[in-house]
Parts: structure tokens; C-alpha cells; sequence
């Protein structure tokens, strides 16, 4: 089955840019997409179609899909970023998930 | 703007079944993709299946694929998802998701329920 794989954990000091990477097979033909997980809260859709950003999303989060590997990129990351990201694809009708990454913002 | 609010917390017992349901809101049901994602204590999402209310039919994770169920019913707007012979490490929080255009499936899903707390425990 299709795996992607991220880094357990990222930190960031506020103000900098933070990168989050996923990597697998299926991105090299397939699209990326984004969620934020803050604690106790559901996911939210923070990138689509490796690049795109939903409808009230801030403009600091960006995304990009190269080769076998899909980056989210926050630029000025603030502090109320802190949270759990994880990328996902489908594999024709069936999607995957990366393991996800933590963000720190110390 | 579509919401989704799902059931109640539920306690079950090794080897019985569980049904979550999830109603939506402010959309047309059959334009939907319908995902079910769940998340055990301390762990990354995992995606279970998906369906799209116009077709009936669903697709399964392989790790969960004669175990779950997922359905829907148009005439109350109201997804479920049934998963069989449980085990204690399937007590996770359950979510449903859905973007409300099937075509564009592969966007990812915007519209999030609140989430199930499933606890299987003899």
C-alpha cells in the first residue's frame, strides 16, 4: 500500500519559516493536500491540490510538490501555528495519511 | 455553510459492533464526498473509507476492509459508519469529513465533524 512519510517533529522560532515535508511515490503523480490539528480540535484544511489555500486561510501558509515530495511552507510563523500537520493523497479512491508532524514554536 | 454533527460518545465491548452516525447541513447530500478518518489516543489520522451519496458505493482502507461500513441515508442527510469485531485498539476518536462537490474529491475534505469517542473495553 502507498505510504507517505513526514518527520515526527519540526521547530521554529516565531517570526521564521517553518517547512514541513512528506514524502512518497504516489506524489510524484498525485496531488497534496494539507491539515492543521490543533489539541482537541478536528483537522483543518490549510492546503489543496499541493499549493491552493482555502478560503480564510492565511496567505503565510503555502505549499509546493516536486518529485516524490510535498513541502508545506509557513512563512512568519506565529505562535498560534503550533499544532500537528499532516499531508494526505489518494491512491485512486483510497487516501493516505503521513504519520504527521509536530510543530513547535519556541 | 455545511455542517456536520456527529453522535455521541460510545463504550463497546471486544468483539461487538459500532455505528457512528454523522448528519449534515446546508448543502445538496448527493453532490458530497463523505470521508471517515480516525484518530486512537496520542496517534496521527487515519483514513478509513470514503463514499459518495449519488454512486452508494464506498471505498476502504485495505487494513479495515471487512470490518467497516460505510453508508448513507439521502432522505435524513445522515452518513454512518460501522465497524465490526472490535478490538481494544480501536478505541479512537471518529471523525466524518466531506468536500460538497464529489468531482473534485482529490482537493482534500474542508467540512469537519466534531468527532466520536469510541471506547472498546471489557
Amino acid at each position: 500500500s502507498s505510504e507517505l512519510t513526514q518527520a515526527p517533529s519540526v521547530s521554529v522560532s516565531p517570526g521564521q519559516t517553518a517547512s514541513i515535508t512528506c514524502s512518497g511515490d504516489i506524489l510524484g503523480n498525485k496531488n497534496a493536500c494539507w491539515y492543521q490539528q490543533k489539541p482537541g480540535q478536528s483537522p483543518v484544511l490549510v492546503i489543496y491540490q499541493d499549493s491552493k489555500r482555502p478560503s480564510g486561510i492565511p496567505e503565510r501558509f503555502s505549499g509546493s510538490n516536486s518529485g516524490n515530495t510535498a513541502t508545506l511552507t509557513i512563512s512568519g510563523t506565529q505562535a498560534m501555528d503550533e499544532a500537528d500537520y499532516y499531508c494526505q493523497a489518494w491512491d485512486t479512491s483510497i487516501g493516505v495519511f503521513g504519520g504527521g508532524t509536530k510543530l513547535t514554536v519556541l | 455553510q455545511v455542517q456536520l454533527v456527529q453522535s455521541g460518545a460510545d463504550v463497546k465491548k471486544p468483539g461487538s459492533s459500532v455505528k457512528v452516525s454523522c448528519k449534515a447541513s446546508g448543502g445538496t447530500f448527493s453532490n458530497y464526498v463523505i470521508v471517515w478518518v480516525r484518530q486512537a489516543p496520542g496517534q496521527g489520522l487515519e483514513w478509513m473509507g470514503r463514499i459518495i451519496p449519488v454512486f452508494g458505493t464506498a471505498n476502504y482502507a485495505q487494513k479495515f476492509q471487512g470490518r467497516v461500513t460505510i453508508t448513507t441515508d439521502e432522505s435524513t442527510s445522515t452518513a454512518y459508519m460501522e465497524l465490526s469485531s472490535l478490538r481494544s485498539d480501536d478505541t479512537a476518536v471518529y471523525y466524518c469529513a466531506l468536500r460538497d462537490d464529489y468531482a473534485y474529491y482529490y482537493y482534500g475534505v474542508d467540512v469537519w465533524g466534531q468527532g466520536t469517542t469510541v471506547t472498546v473495553s471489557s
